[in-house]
Order: structure tokens, then sequence, then C-alpha cells
């Protein structure tokens, strides 16, 4: 069946503008985590959904960042006012279960570039 | 906060050979560490998983092995092939401040395999 798919693939935008980044998680997936991966690093944890419980947003790195979810489906990850620093892969992946043993699948990322 | 730490950070072995990639954590109530590979360009995929009542786990060529009094756990991959090159990253559930569970990934061990 269909992966985890993110649009845009690729993004170039302004310092100081907004960028919308899109998740579409596997069908039944309960859970969503977005990620952070600069060039050459590790995965950096930014939001956790679970299902229909308020979501965990102790991973993002500041009130610029904001994602939201509608029901078990789709998430946009919003950064406004984008920085330089803001340069890197954002990647999405979703579980079948909310605890951390379900297996992570994970979409093809969206490279983000703030010129 | 909790953290995750792998080494080393490179790797370069002669086909054929073994390769040995070694974590450490420090939330004693980790239970699940799993390890993903992540290919040039391409998404991380999970290749092999342990839990906290499992010693070792084998799978083909690569296998895990968890110590939970010393809190590491490595992974270990025999007779390397081309193909096994790749960024591979390792994980431990942890309970953040909030009482959410959690994946908290290390920084990654670039493996390189010398025809």
């Amino acid at each position: 069946g269909a992966g985890v798919s993110q649009s845009p693939s690729n993004k170039v935008t302004e310092k100081g503008k907004d960028v919308e980044l899109r998740c579409d998680p596997i069908s039944g997936h309960t859970a969503l985590y977005w990620y952070r991966q600069r060039l050459g690093q590790g995965l950096e944890f930014l939001i956790y959904f679970q299902g229909n419980s308020a979501p965990d947003k102790s991973g993002l790195p500041s009130d610029r960042f904001s994602a939201e979810r509608t029901g078990e489906s789709v998430s946009t990850l919003t950064i406004q006012r984008t920085q330089q620093e803001d340069s890197a892969v954002y990647l999405c992946a979703s579980s079948f279960g909310t605890k951390p043993s379900y297996e992570q699948y994970f979409g093809p990322g969206t490279r983000l570039t703030v010129t | 906060g909790e953290n995750v730490e792998q080494h080393p950070s490179t790797l370069s072995v002669q086909e054929g050979d073994s390769a040995v990639i070694k974590c450490t954590y420090s939330d004693s109530a980790s239970n699940y560490f799993p390890w993903y590979k992540q290919e040039l360009g391409k998404r991380p995929q999970l290749i092999i998983d342990i839990r906290s009542n499992v010693g070792e786990k084998k799978d083909q060529r690569i296998a895990v092995t968890l110590n939970k009094t010393a809190k590491h756990f490595s992974l270990h991959i025999t007779e390397t092939q081309p193909e096994d090159s790749a960024v591979y990253f390792c994980a431990a559930s942890i309970y953040d401040n909030f009482g959410n569970e959690k994946l908290t990934f290390g920084t990654g061990t670039r493996l390189t395999i010398i025809p």
C-alpha cells in the first residue's frame, strides 16, 4: 500500500517568509511524528500526535514552529518568519500505535532551504 | 534531559569484515531500542529492534545486543557488503518530563564499506 508521503519535496524560501509543510501518514496509523534533520546530523524530535490526545510539542525549537493534525490524517508543520538556521530536511513518520515500540515509517522528507 | 550517545560517528570497514556501532542511554526506564538505516538521499528504515527483556537478537547478518546494567546496546553487522553503506541511527524509548513516552535518536554513524 501507499507509504508516508510529504510535500513539497523541496522548498526554497526567503528569510522572513512563512512556510507550510505537509505530511500524509499511512492510513490507519494513529501516531504521527515530525523530525528535523540538519545536514549530516541526527534526527531531532519536533512534535508528536497520538490519536485524539493533545500533541506533545516539547521538541518545537521556538514559537515560530507549529503543527496541526486533522483527526488521524494529514498533518501540516508551519514555520513562521523563517530563519537560515531553519534550513534542514523535515521528516514525518507515522506508526500504527502510540508507543515507541511500534515501527515508525518515515516519509521522504521536505528539504527546506532558507536564503 | 535524557539522551542517547552513539559512537563512532564514522566507520570504514573492508568488505567482508564486521562492523560494530555502540550506543549508550541515560534513562533507566528505557525499554525499547530500535536501529534505523538511512541510505544516501533516502528515508530512514527500521532494520532491527530489541526490547529490554532480551539480551540479544539476530536477523541474518545483523545482530543487536543490550546490556541494561551498563545502559548500552550495540549493532553488529557481519560479512559486510557494499549495500550496507549508509547512516545508522540507534534510538531508545524515553519518558520525558511530561510523562510522554517517545524515541530519542542517536546522532548517527556513517558506515562505509570499502570494496
